[in-house]
């Protein structure tokens, strides 16, 4: 079956710095997510992505965050200057385009930021 | 605003069946998601509702009503390995984003 994968698995990085999490999406999805966890709480949306520009973001989307999809495969999160607060888990997700809207979002097994 | 209630948690056992309730505020209502979490690895799918009644696939069950913003994930014959956090998550309006409530951690006992 299909996957939706992350790298790294495992991200440590000192306060300040910038930092870059990829995801592949399945192959045939056209719509892009990233929610994050922060230990112990709730999965939170941060922005979906679709036709090449976000579609809707959150709150937590400051100007700190960015989202590309430099090629046809890879779409990747940028947090440009970290926080203590960044410090979760962050899963992307995709599903199928337009017209499939009872079809579930799939999530990969998540990065796991720390920083420093 | 949206606002999504889940138990914290509950405590089943082995072969036993177990109710899980989800109730929501929001406007705009556009399908409710279950996902199961099991500790530091991602949310995989488990049902969507959209319409009122009852969902059944297999061991799991989902109910809907509408008019009552309500929610009920049914396990029967539970099994060890469905110690896990069971996740209602709603969507809204045409949007595609997923708001997620805090999640109710089930376990199972022997």
């Amino acid at each position: 079956e299909p996957e939706v994968t992350q790298t790294p698995s495992h991200q440590v990085t000192q306060m300040g710095q910038e930092v870059i999490l990829r995801c592949v999406p399945i192959s045939n999805h056209l719509y892009f997510y990233w929610y994050r966890q922060i230990l112990g709480q709730k999965v939170e949306f941060l922005v979906s992505f679709y036709n090449n520009e976000i579609s809707e973001k959150s709150e937590i989307f400051d100007d700190q965050f960015s989202v590309e999809r430099p090629d046809g495969s890879n779409f990747t999160l940028k947090i440009r200057s970290t926080k203590l607060e960044d410090s979760a888990m962050y899963f992307c997700a995709s599903r199928p385009g337009p017209g499939d809207g009872n079809q579930p979002q799939h999530f990969g097994d998540g990065t796991r930021l720390s920083i420093l | 605003g949206q606002n999504i209630d889940q138990p914290t948690e509950m405590t089943a056992t082995e072969g036993a069946i177990v109710q899980i309730n989800c109730t929501y505020q929001t406007s705009g209502f556009n399908g409710l998601f279950w996902y199961q979490q099991h500790a530091g690895e991602a949310p995989t799918f488990l049902s969507y509702n959209v319409l009122d009644g009852l969902e059944e696939k297999g061991r799991f069950s989902s109910f809907l009503s509408r008019s009552k913003g309500y929610s009920y994930l049914l396990l029967k014959e539970l099994q060890m390995k469905d110690s896990a956090s069971y996740l209602c998550a709603v969507r809204r309006g045409g949007g595609n984003k997923l708001t997620f409530g805090t999640g109710t951690q089930l376990k199972v006992e022997l």
